[in-house]
Parts: C-alpha cells; structure tokens; sequence
C-alpha cells in the first residue's frame, strides 16, 4: 500500500514562498509520476502541477509562473513551491500518484496538508 | 484549457435509489475521464478511470460510462456511506482540471 505524506508550514506570510514536501513510500518507478493539487476552503480540487521522476514537469498556467516542482527520488520526495503568496492561495494542498499506464489518473493521495496565508 | 461541468452541483437521495451524476467536457477527451469521491475531512479516492473502469477495490454498485464530451457516473443502489462528494477529472491535456463537484446527501 503506497503511503504519502505531505509536510511543511501551515502559516505562510503574504508575498512569501509556500514550500511544501510530500514524502513517498516507493518513488522510483517511470510508470507512475506525481502531482501536487490543492482545495480552497469548501470548494472544489485545482491541479497545481506534476513532475516525472525524470524532472519534467507541468504547471497550471493559472499560476502564472510561480510555481515550481522538484523530486529527490534518492530522497523519495517531491516538493512544491509556490511564490508570491496571497490570501488566495489558503487551501488544503495534496500530494498524489499519477498513474502513467491507466489514463493518468490519481490513485494515491496523500491526507492533505492546510496552509493558511496570512501575516 | 478544458472545461468540466458537472451536474447537479447537489442532490439527496434515499438508501436504495439509483443515482446518476453528469460530466461534461468543453472539448472532446476520448475516455481520458476519471471519477473521484471525497468524504468530508478526507482525501479524494478514485473510483472510476479511463470513463468506464472500476478501480480496485471499489463496490461494483459504482459505474462509469460514456466518451467524447459527455460521461456519467452511477451508482446502483445508494448506500448510506455514499454520502459524499463527486469529482470528475480530464487527464487528456494539462492543465488537468476537474468539474465542480456533486454533493450527495442521504435523505
């Protein structure tokens, strides 16, 4: 049963950079490559990017390029940062497996982790 | 980008009934169309991949169907532990987005 874990700050202060790590049972498989989503509070999912192991990555252009993704597969772990914080960026942000082989979906996610912008 | 419209955005329904939630896509993406259900305080689990395919270790009451635009996902019989929300997700092109959401209650 693959497990992830996100991790980092619940507090981020406004126009500062979010930083958050999801720690991955198993990583070093070209089947599968990982993403990171989030989820304001009481509203719906928005996928935020996905890395392969190999290091390409795909962002949402909606973030307008403050956004980057980063994996350590020696580590097991891919991290997310997201710069110049507003209070729009408060929500519920998960880690997740992206399947390569079955329509890409997302069959493991992590629990979530809530990060608050606010100074 | 692709967008995902779902409907309804919330209905409620008693133990027993035969459910059925909508998606649609602003542009065709084949059956690259996957269904999510989130309980409260919790994480999305997957449910249906690929339009039609039940993911391991969902109940069979669960259904996906459809291609194109337009997809639906069923639920045979409502059980009480299906309150919860429905997400649809397009995986055919980045950004991926995700319809809305369903809210189901359980009368």
């Amino acid at each position: 049963q693959l497990q992830l874990q996100e991790s980092g700050p619940g507090l981020v202060r406004p126009s500062e950079t979010l930083s958050l790590t999801c720690t991955v049972s198993s990583i070093n498989n070209d089947n599968y490559y990982w993403g990171w989503i989030r989820q304001p509070p009481g509203r719906g999912l928005e996928w935020i990017g996905s890395i392969f192991s190999t290091g390409s990555t795909y962002y949402s252009p909606s973030l307008k390029g403050r956004v980057s993704i980063s994996v350590d597969t020696s580590k097991k772990k891919f991290s997310l940062n997201l710069r110049s914080v507003t209070a729009a960026d408060t929500a519920l942000y998960y880690c997740a497996r992206h399947r390569h082989d079955y329509n890409y979906d997302l069959d493991y996610w992590g629990q979530g982790t809530l990060v608050t912008v606010s100074s | 980008d692709i967008q995902m419209t779902q409907s309804p955005s919330s209905l409620s329904a008693s133990v027993g009934d035969r459910v059925t939630i909508t998606c649609r896509a602003s542009q065709t993406i084949n059956n690259y169309l996957n269904w999510y259900q989130q309980r409260p305080g919790k994480a999305p689990n997957l449910l249906i991949y690929a339009a039609s395919s039940l993911h391991s270790g969902v109940p069979s009451r669960f259904s996906g169907s459809g291609s194109g635009t337009d997809f639906t996902l069923t639920i045979s019989s409502l059980q009480p532990e299906d309150s919860a929300t429905y997400y649809c997700h397009q995986s055919m092109s980045t950004p991926y987005t995700f319809g809305q959401g369903t809210k189901l209650e359980i009368k």
